[in-house]
């Protein structure tokens, strides 16, 4: 089945720690983002991607870093320099820009 | 202003009932427009792609008001199974899309 598969689930922070969250989708899509939805709000833009080897700021990108080496692949880190990362992290794809967008089912990042 | 603006509500309204839902956004060159319905603690789900013209799906009726830079999401005959909250996404002035805080809806018996 054609798809996006976010991994971890559930993930947990120690203090000073750099955590991977991975995002792989098989279907065939140019453009890939990652957002941050916090309790009651807003999904809000961390980084995207319309291409291979590319990548963007979104909204609140500070604390977060992403690589796009394959088209199927956008690993995002969070690094220790978010100071207040616990939240669901959701991984995007789509066809390009102004396309409809498709979600993994998310990770949970909570600190420890 | 935010890019895109709804109201968080929550609506309670009895199965059965009709219910819509605004979006204002602040991008007057905006070209693409979605709903999209996400249940609690999971992923936004494509509910509808919103056409300049108006566009119909069963019981799900969207449109597009550009003079007044809103769309509509209109529920019909309400179920219970249509609990959840409503985001409304459009396309930015940097071409990435933005996503309102969403409009949660409950259906009760």
């Amino acid at each position: 089945d054609g798809g996006i598969t976010q991994s971890p689930k559930y993930l947990f922070r120690k203090e000073g720690q750099n955590v991977t969250l991975s995002c792989e989708q098989n279907l065939n899509h140019d453009a890939m983002y990652w957002y941050r939805q916090d309790p009651g709000q807003g999904l809000r833009l961390i980084y995207y991607s319309q291409i291979v080897n590319d990548f963007q700021k979104g909204d609140i990108a500070e604390g977060y870093s992403v690589s796009r080496e394959k088209k199927e692949s956008f690993p995002l880190t969070v690094t220790s320099a978010q100071k207040n990362p616990t939240a669901f992290y959701l991984c995007a794809s789509s066809m390009g820009n102004n396309q409809p967008q498709h979600f993994g089912d998310g990770t949970r990042l909570s600190i420890l | 202003r935010k890019e895109v603006e709804q109201d968080p509500g929550p609506f309670n309204v009895p199965e059965g009932a009709t219910v819509a839902f605004n979006c204002t956004y602040s991008n007057s060159a905006s070209q693409s427009f979605f709903w999209y319905r996400q249940d609690c603690r999971k992923e936004p789900k494509l509910l509808m792609s919103v056409y300049s013209s108006g566009n119909e799906d069963g019981r799900f009726t969207a449109q597009l008001n550009r003079a007044s830079q809103y769309i509509s999401l209109l529920i019909r005959d309400s179920k219970l199974s249509d609990s959840a909250t409503y985001l409304c996404v459009v396309n930015s002035r940097n071409n990435d899309m933005r996503f309102g805080a969403g409009t949660r809806l409950t259906v009760k018996p």
